[in-house]
């Protein structure tokens, strides 16, 4: 049974730097795309990464490129987004989901907060 | 990015009666492949989204036969054949043909 468990989520200032992670059980990790998406408080989803099994293929959307930088670890069936230059926009639920979205992924977690705020 | 709008963004229904809620997309979402990427998810409150149509028409397992998409090219549909108060929540539409995928600003299903 697919499996996915957030964590690393808290509060942190304007500026500054979180490390989220996401360990996976149930699948193939290293043959799976892997996403990040996030959800504001009182909003709709945004879909904001995706990575390959390879690691090769890598996509961010533009709210986040330069800022964030999603990574995987196959031996340790580990997802990571590393997130920098935190804004207050920012503030929101991040999940990680099994694919790469196209398919509006059917396996996601149960999310971790991330609250930007000074 | 693809805009997507929904409506109503508010839905009050009776119990055991239909409804239906509208996706349009503001390009194509007919990819290179032959299949069209517009998804429907359902979250519940305090709940994480979850998947419950892909590629407009197919309905994920444990999802009962009364939740039923269709459409076509930018126009889509999600309807629910007869509400049950378990159905109370924000169905999204989401479209995975062009980065970044993106969602509807969602419906409120509530009982009247």
């Amino acid at each position: 049974q697919v499996h996915l468990v957030e964590s690393g989520g808290g509060l942190v200032k304007p500026g500054g730097s979180l490390r989220l992670s996401c360990a996976a059980s149930g699948f193939t990790f290293s043959d799976s795309y892997m996403s990040w998406i996030r959800q504001a408080p009182g909003k709709g989803p945004e879909w904001i990464s995706y990575i390959s099994g390879s690691g090769s293929d890598i996509n961010h959307a533009d709210s986040v490129r330069g800022r964030f930088t999603m990574s995987r670890d196959n031996a340790k069936n580990s997802l990571y987004l590393q997130m920098n230059s935190l804004r207050v926009e920012d503030t929101a639920v991040y999940y990680c989901a099994r694919g790469s979205g196209r398919d509006g992924s059917p396996f996601w977690g149960q999310g971790t907060p991330v609250t930007v705020s000074s | 990015d693809v805009v997507m709008t929904q409506s109503p963004l508010s839905l009050p229904v009776t119990l055991g009666q239909p409804a239906s809620i509208s996706c349009r997309s503001s390009q194509s979402l007919v990819y290179t492949d032959g299949n069209t990427y517009l998804n429907w998810f359902q979250q519940r409150p305090g709940q994480s989204p979850r998947r419950l149509i892909y590629k407009v028409s197919n309905r994920d397992s444990g999802v009962p036969d009364r939740f039923s998409g269709s459409g076509s090219g930018t126009d889509f549909t999600l309807k629910i054949s007869r509400v049950e108060a378990e159905d109370v929540g924000i169905y999204y539409c989401m479209q995975g043909r062009h980065w970044p995928w993106t969602f509807g600003q969602g419906t409120k299903v509530e009982i009247k």
